[in-house]
């Protein structure tokens, strides 16, 4: 069975300024690795995924984000963010030959001006 | 490509009455998911079909709770008797098995209010 933990459950940032959004997993196999964004009121949108290859993903909307097998860690970063980043970021896993994807608990990410 | 087509958008309803959930994956995907997503409980997968055929159902909380997918293009999410406690936002996800490794595509979701 696989888990993810979102360190940070609120991440208050001004505009403009850089933001890192923390995610760890555990699995015993391999797996593949997301970033959803949820805007209120919304469903969960795909902002990246890791799925092989070079370990640093790039998204939407300006996001990348970064594999770290040894670490176990795919935080999401963007270098200057905008008011309109102000959403809940949610990591999830998935074992890559299943079908069941493993949620964190989210990020609200809140982008003041 | 319409996406994930989830109705109604929002429901309220009596303690004791039936509510039907309805989703139409995106057109082509073979697996459809059903969620429900609370302040204390975050996202739970409730249970996942695979060409119409539910393979995972254990996240469904109890008897109250069916779902079923009669063709490719529409499942059901019924609860019945509802319960205050049942109060949530449903989410449908669908996906293809054989593209994109099987990346979930969410719906906008239905906001379900039991009184």
């Amino acid at each position: 069975a696989q888990s993810v933990t979102q360190l940070d459950s609120q991440v208050p940032v001004f505009e403009e300024a850089p933001v890192e959004l923390r995610c760890n997993y555990s699995s015993s196999v391999s797996v593949y690795l997301f970033w959803y964004v949820q805007y209120p009121n919304q469903g969960l949108q795909l902002l990246l995924k890791y799925l092989s290859g070079s370990t640093l993903v790039k998204g939407i909307n300006g996001f990348e984000a970064e594999f770290n097998k040894s670490q176990t860690s795919f935080h999401l970063r963007k270098p200057s963010v905008h008011i309109s980043d102000t959403a809940e970021y949610f990591c999830a896993v998935r074992e890559t030959s299943g079908s069941r994807l493993t949620f964190g608990e989210g990020t609200q990410l809140t982008v003041n001006p | 490509d319409a996406g994930v087509i989830q109705s109604p958008r929002h429901e309220v309803t009596e303690m004791g009455q039936e509510v039907t959930l309805r989703c139409k994956p995106i057109s082509g995907h073979n697996s459809l998911f059903w969620y429900r997503q609370t302040m204390m409980r975050g996202l739970e997968l409730l249970i996942y079909f695979n060409n119409n055929v539910p393979i995972d159902d254990s996240g469904m909380p109890e008897d109250r709770f069916s779902a079923k997918m009669p063709n490719a293009s529409f499942s059901t999410l019924k609860i019945q008797p509802s319960e205050p406690r049942d109060s949530a936002v449903y989410f449908c996800a669908s996906s293809s098995i054989h593209r994109g490794a099987n990346v979930q595509y969410f719906g906008a979701g239905t906001r379900l209010s039991v009184l």
